[in-house]
């Protein structure tokens, strides 16, 4: 079946460091791919995403590109903030007219000041 | 906007009670509400799916005897977690969208922030 799978957190950087979150995802057919992001104590948000292959989903500084080659979806950010500190998810829907997420394990980041 | 809210945000119970977790939207009509399940370092796992005035669709291998769920209006949905034993202890989230299964697309979700439920 189809699945996602993420690296492991917690991520520790340092402000202004790159950040790359791997994330790997396995679907028949044409997924469209995205990464929800979770601050404390709210609910997960959609942070961008990636319905065909080679698209790039961006936000917020955030980028990922949709490599069919190698079923990945990572994402990356140029100069992280104290303010990302949070749990990233990556996840498949199948199919762009989808109601079904499929979600990774999610990947907690911490940025120090 | 679209805000969904989850009460309570955690609960303690003994085995072999009941408990209820609330969902509402508070700024849309929420045609369709989802409920996850997620245990520790774990994924999100789709329970069920419910739209608005009609019985839930729930995924294989969840019972849905045991996870009861109301969704009466457009702005609230219930999990009802019957009998609840230990094993049922983990990190419900549920989540609402405009739009009525299974039509809409999947990013037109918006989630709330969870509850977590410990069965001592």
């Amino acid at each position: 079946g189809n699945s996602v799978t993420q690296m492991e957190g917690p991520v520790t950087l340092s402000e202004e460091a790159f950040l790359t979150i791997n994330c790997t995802y396995t679907a028949t057919g044409y997924p469209s791919l995205f990464w929800y992001v979770q601050y404390p104590g709210e609910g997960l948000q959609l942070l961008l995403k990636a319905t065909k292959a080679d698209d790039k989903g961006s936000n917020k500084g955030f980028e990922a590109t949709y490599r069919k080659e190698t079923t990945s979806f990572h994402l990356e950010k140029g100069s992280v903030q104290v303010s990302d500190s949070a749990v990233y998810f990556c996840a498949l829907s199948e199919g762009d007219s989808s109601y079904k997420l499929i979600f990774g394990s999610g990947t907690r980041l911490l940025v120090r000041p | 906007g679209a805000v969904v809210s989850q009460h309570p945000s955690w609960v303690i119970c003994k085995s072999g009670t009941s408990v209820k977790i609330e969902c509402r939207s508070l700024d849309f009509q929420a045609t369709t509400m989802f409920w996850y399940r997620q245990f520790p370092k774990q994924s999100l796992m789709l329970m069920a799916t419910s739209n608005e005035g009609s019985k839930a669709t729930y995924e294989q291998g969840v019972e849905k005897d045991k996870f009861l769920i109301n969704h009466a209006s457009l702005t609230l949905s219930t999990l009802t977690v019957t009998s609840a034993h230990p094993e049922d202890s983990s990190f419900y989230i549920c989540s609402a969208s405009p739009g009525r299964y299974p039509t809409r697309k999947a990013d037109t979700q918006y989630f709330g922030p969870g509850t977590r439920l410990t069965v001592l």
